[in-house]
């Protein structure tokens, strides 16, 4: 397809259950951005690959949180052991270029996690 | 610390009339600033972008953007609102970080 796209769109987890969520970029785009936004509040930035090296991870809330992208393309943000407090929407965007500043970042639909 | 404001939660204006939506940061050096849009179940979806050069920047939709330095703003506008604008609106800094503003929801009002 012509954007991002990223699956499930929807998960619920039982509190403890650990969840992967898979993010397919824009062919070709360089930089892949990971967020969690919360219920009523903006995106609050997770990490940051480019190609397959991320280069900021500064965002991850806890080392609960692994996100990998080991071909460059494709990127997975795996949650372990689930909390209630990481229900969220998780968006998922990439960028053409190298740039985490200037670049435009393209978002997917997000996923909305749910821990029950 | 970066940060980015959103003053106002909703933004009601009827359509046909112009509309503004308000956003100021404080960032410790020049940042580069964005608007996006939200629809419901949707993704955000790219309007416009100041990086450097004309203050007025113009966007998808009509829309446009005015980045003021001295009053560290970028509000939104566009001249005349449709009732397909109705949605939630970001604001984001983009400098050593990436930051959103909590967002503003604005309705068009037929």
């Amino acid at each position: 397809g012509a954007g991002v796209s990223q699956s499930p769109r929807y998960k619920v987890a039982k509190r403890g259950q650990d969840v992967a969520l898979r993010c397919d970029p824009i062919s070709g785009h360089v930089s892949l951005f990971w967020y969690q936004q919360a219920l009523g509040q903006g995106p609050e930035f997770l990490t940051y690959f480019q190609n397959e090296a991320q280069l900021d991870k500064s965002g991850l809330p806890s080392d609960r949180f692994f996100a990998e992208r080991p071909e460059g393309s494709v990127s997975t943000l795996k949650i372990q052991r689930t909390q209630q407090e990481d229900s969220a929407v998780y968006l998922c965007a990439s960028s053409q270029e190298g740039s985490r500043t200037t670049d435009t970042q393209y978002f997917g639909p997000g996923t909305r996690l749910t821990v029950l | 610390a970066q940060s980015v404001a959103q003053p106002e939660d909703q933004v009601n204006v009827a359509e046909g009339n112009p509309l503004t939506v308000k956003c100021t940061y404080s960032v410790s050096g020049n940042p580069y600033l964005f608007w996006y849009v939200q629809y419901p179940n949707r993704g955000l979806q790219f309007l416009l972008k100041y990086i450097t050069g004309d203050n007025l920047v113009k966007g998808s939709y009509g829309f446009e953007a005015e980045f003021n330095k001295s009053q560290t703003s970028f509000h939104l506008k566009k001249p005349s609102a449709l009732v397909s604008d109705s949605a939630l609106y970001f604001c984001a800094a983009f400098y050593q970080k990436v930051t959103f503003g909590t967002g503003t929801k604005l309705q068009v009002i037929p």
